[in-house]
């Protein structure tokens, strides 16, 4: 069962703007994960914030956790068209296993 | 390092037979994963192991078996292959501490 949500599904914007997608879970967790795929290709780890933490920063990533919403965004700021991947939250209970949600799809055109 | 690497990266079979689906680490981690992943479905746990010798299912097993002889491979089996399988499939290593999964490039299976 899916235990993050991604939102939107896709989003298409142009180079430079911010792009933000946010993620929603259903029960408590120990820490959360944001991963990128490239077409074809194997997952990518971007970020891990954990739950006592409610904002983490990585180059032109934006990480925030809100565990009384359940919800995590992810917000990469002036975006290029590298950027262009499928972006994945995962979630981990305490069960070194980790759940993931179906992806937002980030298409940025130059 | 290779990091997380698979064999084969594409393999087409058809109903009914078998195949090993091979990954391999060599970051020393304990956790071996592998995951399925289908259009519009993100990714699915089918098995994973802690530690070398012990495995345990995850949530899509049925159809599958693994093994994990040893710390730096874990053998993803298909029995009996069907056109469910359909899939590309992923294989993660991680440490416990970091809790960060790394993964492979994975393998495109297309059962007939």
């Amino acid at each position: 069962s899916q235990q993050g949500e991604e939102d939107p599904q896709a989003l298409s914007i142009q180079e430079g703007e911010n792009a933000t997608m946010n993620c929603s879970y259903k029960t408590s967790i120990n820490n959360l994960q944001w991963y990128r795929q490239n077409s074809g290709r194997g997952l990518v780890h971007l970020i891990l914030i954990r739950s006592n933490e409610r904002e983490k920063h990585s180059g032109r990533l934006r990480v925030t956790l809100d565990t009384s919403k359940k919800s995590s965004s992810l917000l990469i700021t002036a975006s290029r068209a590298a950027d262009t991947a499928s972006y994945f939250c995962a979630t981990d209970r305490r069960e070194e296993k980790l759940v993931f949600g179906k992806g937002t799809k980030l298409t940025v055109n130059p | 390092n290779a990091g997380v690497t698979q064999t084969p990266k594409f393999q087409v079979l058809k109903t009914g037979q078998s195949m090993t689906l091979q990954c391999a680490q060599d970051m020393n981690h304990n956790s071996m994963y592998w995951y399925r992943q289908d259009p519009g479905m993100g990714l699915r746990l089918i098995y994973y192991s802690a530690s070398e010798g012990t495995t345990d299912k995850g949530e899509v097993p049925d159809g599958y078996n693994v093994s994990r002889l040893k710390k730096q491979n874990f053998l993803l089996g298909l029995e009996s292959a069907a056109p469910s399988q359909t899939s590309v499939y992923f294989c993660a290593s991680g440490g416990r501490e970091s809790g960060e999964q790394f993964f492979g490039p994975g393998t495109r299976l297309t059962v007939l």
